[in-house]
């Protein structure tokens, strides 16, 4: 089981708004490390969407945002394009386990 | 730009050796603000971390895979590379490698801005 928790596959139509949560503990997002985002096309690799919490980086477009709070954090996606369509997923640094840890990933499907 | 690129055999038989190099080009992997990672995907499932290292040569491993897990870098060819041992069919999984940003010292707290387009290991007899 992933030590990070998505929810599971969700949707929406395009303009819409979504939201995916990434549920940590004590451990790994409640001790203060931070939380990134990765969007993973269909057969490709991973791109880094979310540094650091909240930060795009450069040619990521600003209807793509993200928070951290407690011991959760949020990737927000407004105005859905049917080019969002991927598998979304979270990562963090636990100091249990002494090493990077990723959420099970979350399919997000534009109708 | 900065590109990496992995590379290794994609057929590996059972309890044999999974050996994987990471080339990287465009930029330094002696550079003091990056480590770099290796990343797994088994078909159809999520992401799991192996392990990252630093130029220095001192590697973090993932719990899970340490006691057969050995990442090593290569600075005079500018590549790493990892190694598996014992492989399973568990272990069949596309590998990526990442650049890993070092903002604080501490192996992958802060994420992975460039990764490979990844290769398909497949573990059969």
């Amino acid at each position: 089981q992933p030590v990070l928790t998505q929810p599971p596959p969700v949707s929406g139509a395009p303009g819409q708004r979504v939201t995916i949560s990434c549920t940590g503990s004590s451990s790994n997002i409640g001790t203060g490390y931070d939380v990134h985002w990765y969007q993973q096309l269909p057969g490709t690799a991973p791109k880094l969407l979310i540094y650091a919490n909240s930060n795009r980086p450069s040619g990521v477009p600003d209807r793509f945002s993200g928070s951290r709070s407690g011991t959760s954090a949020s990737l927000v996606i407004t105005g859905l394009q049917a080019e969002d369509e991927a598998d979304y997923y979270c990562q963090s640094y636990d100091t249990s386990l002494s090493g990077v840890v990723f959420g099970g990933g979350t399919k997000l499907t534009v109708l | 730009q900065l590109q990496l690129q992995e590379s290794g055999p994609g057929l590996v038989k059972p309890s044999e050796t999974l050996s994987l190099t990471c080339s990287v080009s465009g930029g330094s992997i002696s550079s003091s603000s990056y480590y770099w990672g290796w990343i797994r995907q088994p078909p159809g499932k999520g992401l799991e971390w192996i392990g990252t290292i630093y130029y220095s040569g001192r590697a973090y491993y993932n719990t899970s895979l340490k006691s057969r897990v050995t990442i090593s870098v290569d600075t005079s060819k500018n590549q790493f590379s990892l190694n598996l041992t014992s492989v399973t069919a568990a272990d069949t999984a596309v590998y990526y490698c990442a650049r890993v940003r070092r903002v604080i010292a501490v192996p992958g707290a802060d994420g992975m801005d460039v990764w490979g387009q990844g290769t398909t290991v497949t573990v059969s007899s």
